[in-house]
């Protein structure tokens, strides 16, 4: 099933300012909340913003998304070595009646 | 605190079933949704659906129609998954996921080979 568009890779330098996008449509990011999760290799996906920009107690606030029409963000800033993971966004859509992931972007710190 | 505690992992052959469990602990499990989300080795994502451990409402992914049964268990504030007609590609780490994406389980290894 269709699901929500990132860019597959990409990389930055330390210290500098990441910003991964997820495409989607009217019946998903355009109309719900877009969940951000991080996952590093081995590990189940952890939580880092909700709701757009909502973001659960502990995570850091180098971390912030944002929604612009139905293309989702997430920014990262003061990019340390940890941050080197997959991202992945996730909402709603109303066509499918199911949740939909992206395919995940691989974030590479230099 | 509060935590998702899968089953170990199985190994199956093509065409036979497997019932994989996750027990909520630290909440009030029929508050919320449980999730099942799966993910082939080095692949993404994919949903595959979830169940109202309290009004028992439900959906699934069309991928997973007629092979998938999500169930829960309130008396042991425990969900299942059960997988038919196994095959291959089925061959992922599954994880059990409360609704918000916030709690995730460690994961479960399904591999299905001949």
């Amino acid at each position: 099933q269709a699901g929500l568009t990132q860019p597959p890779s990409v990389s930055k330098d330390l210290g500098q300012t990441a910003t991964l996008t997820c495409t989607g449509n009217s019946n998903n990011i355009g109309n719900h909340g877009t969940a951000w999760l991080q996952q590093h290799q081995g590990h189940p996906p952890k939580l880092l913003s909700y709701r757009n920009n909502d973001r659960p107690s502990g995570i850091s606030e180098r971390f912030s998304a944002s929604r612009s029409g139905n293309t989702a963000s997430l920014t990262i800033t003061g990019l340390q070595p940890e941050d080197e993971a997959d991202y992945y966004c996730s909402t709603w859509d109303n066509s499918l009646s199911a949740v939909v992931f992206g395919g995940g972007t691989k974030l590479t710190v230099l | 605190q509060v935590q998702l505690v899968q089953s170990g992992a199985e190994v199956k052959k093509p065409g036979a079933s497997v019932k994989v469990s996750c027990r909520a602990s630290g909440y009030t499990f029929s508050t919320y949704d449980i999730n099942w989300v799966r993910q082939a080795s080095g692949q993404g994502l994919e949903w595959m659906g979830y169940r109202n451990p309290n009004s028992g409402n439900s959906a699934h992914a069309q991928n997973f129609q007629g092979r998938v049964t999500i169930t829960t268990d309130t008396s042991t504030s425990t969900a299942y998954l059960e997988l038919n007609s196994l095959r291959s590609e089925d061959t992922a780490v599954y994880y059990c996921v409360r609704e918000g994406l916030d709690v995730w389980g460690k994961g479960t290894t399904v591999t299905v080979s001949s």
